[in-house]
C-alpha cells in the first residue's frame, strides 16, 4: 500500500523559513516523479512544484520560485520542500503526491499546515 | 502557462440528481486531465485521468469526458457520499487545478 506521510509544518513569522518532508513507502520511490500541492484555508488546491526521479528536474509554479526548493533523497525514500522568505499568502496545507506517467496524482499523504503569520 | 476554469463554482443538487461538472483549459491540452474529489479535512482522491479513464475502485456512476480545451465530469444519479468538492487538474508540467466546484444539498 502506498504511504506518503508528511511532516514539518508549523507556525512560523513571515520571513522566516521551513523545511517539510515526505516519507514514501509501499512503492519503489525512485521511480517516480513526485510533487508539493497546497491548500490554504477555505481555499481550492495549487500546485506548488514537482520533481523528476532523479532530481535532474525540478519545476515550480511561480509565486514560489526563488523562494522554495524541492529536493528528494531516494536512499530515504524521502521528499523535501525547503521554503524560505516565507509569506502570509503561503499559509496552507501542504500535501506531497506522487505524481503518475500522465501527470496525475493517484496518492497523497494527509498534509502538513504552515501557519506564516507574525 | 496553462489556467483551468471551472463551472459552476457551486451547485446545489438531490439525491438521484445527474450532476454535470465543467472545466475549460486556456489552450489545447489534448486528454491531460484529471478530476479529484475532496472531503472536508481530506486529501483529494483521484476520480478520473486522461480525461476519461476511471481509477480503480472509483463508482461507475462517475464518467468523464471531453478533450483539447473542454471537458466534463459527470455523476449520473447523486448518492449522499458525492457530497464535496470536486477539482479538474492539467497534467502538464505546471499542472494547474481549476478553481473546484462544491456539491451541496
Amino acid at each position: 500500500e502506498v504511504q506518503l506521510v508528511e511532516s514539518g509544518g508549523g507556525l512560523v513569522q513571515p520571513g522566516g523559513s521551513l523545511r517539510l518532508s515526505c516519507a514514501a513507502s509501499g512503492f519503489t520511490f525512485s521511480r517516480y516523479w513526485m510533487s508539493w500541492v497546497r491548500q490554504a484555508p477555505g481555499k481550492g488546491l495549487e500546485w506548488v512544484a514537482n520533481i523528476k526521479e532523479d532530481g535532474s528536474q525540478k519545476y515550480y509554479v511561480d509565486s514560489v520560485r526563488g523562494r522554495f526548493t524541492i529536493s528528494r533523497d531516494n536512499a530515504e525514500n524521502s521528499l523535501y520542500l525547503q521554503m524560505n522568505s516565507l509569506r502570509v499568502e503561503d499559509t496552507a496545507v501542504y500535501y506531497c503526491a506522487r505524481d503518475d506517467i500522465g501527470g496525475f496524482f493517484p496518492s497523497w499523504g494527509q498534509g502538513t499546515l504552515v501557519s506564516v503569520s507574525s | 502557462d496553462i489556467q483551468m476554469t471551472q463551472s459552476p463554482s457551486t451547485l446545489s443538487a438531490s439525491v438521484g440528481d445527474r450532476v454535470t461538472i465543467t472545466c475549460r483549459a486556456s489552450q489545447s491540452i489534448s486528454n491531460w486531465l484529471a478530476w479529484y474529489q475532496q472531503k472536508p479535512g481530506k486529501a483529494p482522491k483521484l476520480l478520473i485521468y486522461k480525461a476519461s479513464t476511471l481509477e480503480g475502485g472509483v463508482p461507475s456512476r462517475f464518467s468523464g469526458s471531453g478533450s483539447g480545451t473542454e471537458f466534463t465530469l459527470t455523476i449520473s444519479s447523486l448518492q449522499p457520499d458525492d457530497f464535496a468538492t470536486y477539482y479538474c487538474q492539467q497534467c502538464n508540467s505546471y499542472k494547474a487545478f481549476g478553481q473546484g466546484t462544491k456539491v451541496e444539498i
